[in-house]
């Protein structure tokens, strides 16, 4: 299968640490990337390969992978946080991309 | 800087065609991963089409035979031609720059999108 499953919605206090899942039998061959989509704006990349952020991203975004289960924690979440993520690896064939459904996150 | 505008959206009646534009600045479409992704307005992004460096062209199946991506070095854009266009078509379409990385594995990024622009298929 080439689908990406995440988590619809979940909530985080401010300052506290949220997980974000990303489950998908690509994971197992293929690195997920991650992206942060605010209300009216393009997504952003945050986290890609194995654990990088592309500059300018706050180090309290991270990732991990495990099997076929690639992972976003926010550590410190932030009220800026707040926003829509998707995770996005590639298709059985290697050739097409692929996305989560997407993870609304909210900061309490 | 690296730049993405894309432009050709707007209304269009189901079974028309339509072109979308992009403009790239600050590195050249020919050489690089370039893809086409949507998203209806409150839902979320769905990959749609690249073009690799070398050519190559893949389609989701939702767009398959209907959109064709391609590419005017000299003009250092990137286009999807969209025919018989149907309702679930509408949505916002980005185009982004992707990158290949080998560590370990290959994987893939989307390191810059465009702002997008709006398609919608309505009588």
């Amino acid at each position: 299968s080439s689908e990406l499953t995440q988590d619809p919605a979940v909530s985080v206090a401010l300052g506290q640490t949220v997980r974000i899942t990303c489950q998908g039998d690509s994971l197992r061959t293929y690195y997920a990337s991650w992206y942060q989509q605010r209300p009216g704006q393009a997504p952003v990349l945050v986290i890609y390969g194995k654990n990088n952020r592309p500059s300018g991203i706050p180090d309290r975004f991270s990732g991990s992978n495990s099997g076929n289960t690639a992972s976003l924690t926010i550590t410190g979440a932030q009220a800026e946080d707040e926003a829509d993520y998707y995770c996005n690896s590639r298709d059985s064939s290697g050739t097409l991309g692929v996305f989560g459904v997407g993870t609304k996150v909210t900061v309490l | 800087e690296v730049q993405l505008v894309e432009s050709g959206g707007g209304l269009v009646q189901p079974g028309g065609s339509l072109r979308l534009s992009c403009a790239a600045s600050g590195f050249s479409v020919s050489d690089n991963y370039m893809i086409w992704v949507r998203q209806v307005p409150g839902k979320g992004l769905e990959w749609v089409s690249n073009i690799y460096s070398g050519g190559y062209t893949y389609y989701a199946d939702s767009v398959q035979d209907r959109f064709t991506i391609s590419r005017d070095n000299s003009k250092n854009t990137l286009y999807l031609q969209m025919n018989s266009l149907r309702a679930e078509d509408s949505a916002m379409y980005y185009c982004a720059r992707e990158r290949q990385v080998w560590s370990s594995g290959w994987f893939w990024y989307i390191d810059y999108w465009g702002q997008g622009t709006l398609v919608t298929v309505s009588s």
